[in-house]
């Protein structure tokens, strides 16, 4: 089983819409929790952390839910430079080999005019 | 001023040849890492380098070994090249292990 799963999409999306990803984890030591965004042929870049009390940063409002194992993201009033790849990350700890982040596959979003 | 950098940005190679990547990063992070981004934008790690620890991911080949001179950076090295080598090599680094990451602009390789 995959330490992290996303729903790779593709999301198309109308400018202005609200847009949620989900990401699931299937390790309860996991310890904390990012989005990153990756455009084409690009490197992946932080978008945001998550934290245990839920967080915001403009249009982007990340959860987490430490009971079902999962974390979330929310786009409100996407704009055309959100098209991009979202990528759930973990960090994990594990007693052999420390810390180690595992990427989801990634969701793809393309907000349309 | 890039924070992360990689040398080079492009590499095509023959197959069994050896080839080494460079990275450097500039924000004083103690721990530096190599990923591999295959063709299915699967991003997978190799190896983390925190305070001389080398972390290895069990399932890297030991054709490819990380070179650390100093904490600001960390070299990856591949020896006898493989047509499946052919990827995008991302470098990393961070405050510490478990805290955010900031990639290099990656390094594309390809072997014919």
């Amino acid at each position: 089983r995959k330490e992290v799963e996303q729903d790779p999409g593709p999301f198309n999306v109308p400018e202005g819409a609200t847009v949620a990803f989900n990401c699931t984890y299937s390790n309860s030591a996991s310890q904390s929790f990012f989005w990153y965004r990756q455009d084409c042929r690009k490197e992946p870049k932080l978008l945001m952390s998550v934290y245990s009390s839920g967080n915001e940063d403009g249009r982007f409002t990340a959860q987490l839910n430490r009971a079902s194992q999962y974390i979330s993201l929310l786009i409100r009033d996407s704009k055309l430079s959100d098209s991009a790849t979202y990528l759930c990350v973990v960090n994990i700890h594990k007693g052999n080999t420390g810390n180690q982040f595992y990427f989801g596959t990634g969701t793809s979003l393309t907000v349309i005019p | 001023d890039t924070a992360v950098s990689q040398t080079p940005k492009y590499l095509v190679t023959q197959m069994g040849n050896d080839k080494s990547i460079k990275c450097e990063q500039n924000l004083g992070h103690d721990t530096m890492y190599w990923y591999k981004q295959d063709s299915k934008k699967f991003l997978k790690i190799m190896f983390s380098y925190n305070n001389k620890e080398l972390i290895i991911n069990e399932t890297v080949p030991n054709r490819f070994s990380p070179k650390s001179p100093d904490k600001a950076h960390l070299n990856l090295h591949i020896n006898s090249l493989e047509l499946g080598d052919s990827a995008v090599y991302f470098c990393a680094s961070s405050p510490g292990l478990g805290y955010e990451q900031y990639f290099g602009p990656g390094t594309r390789l390809t072997v014919t």
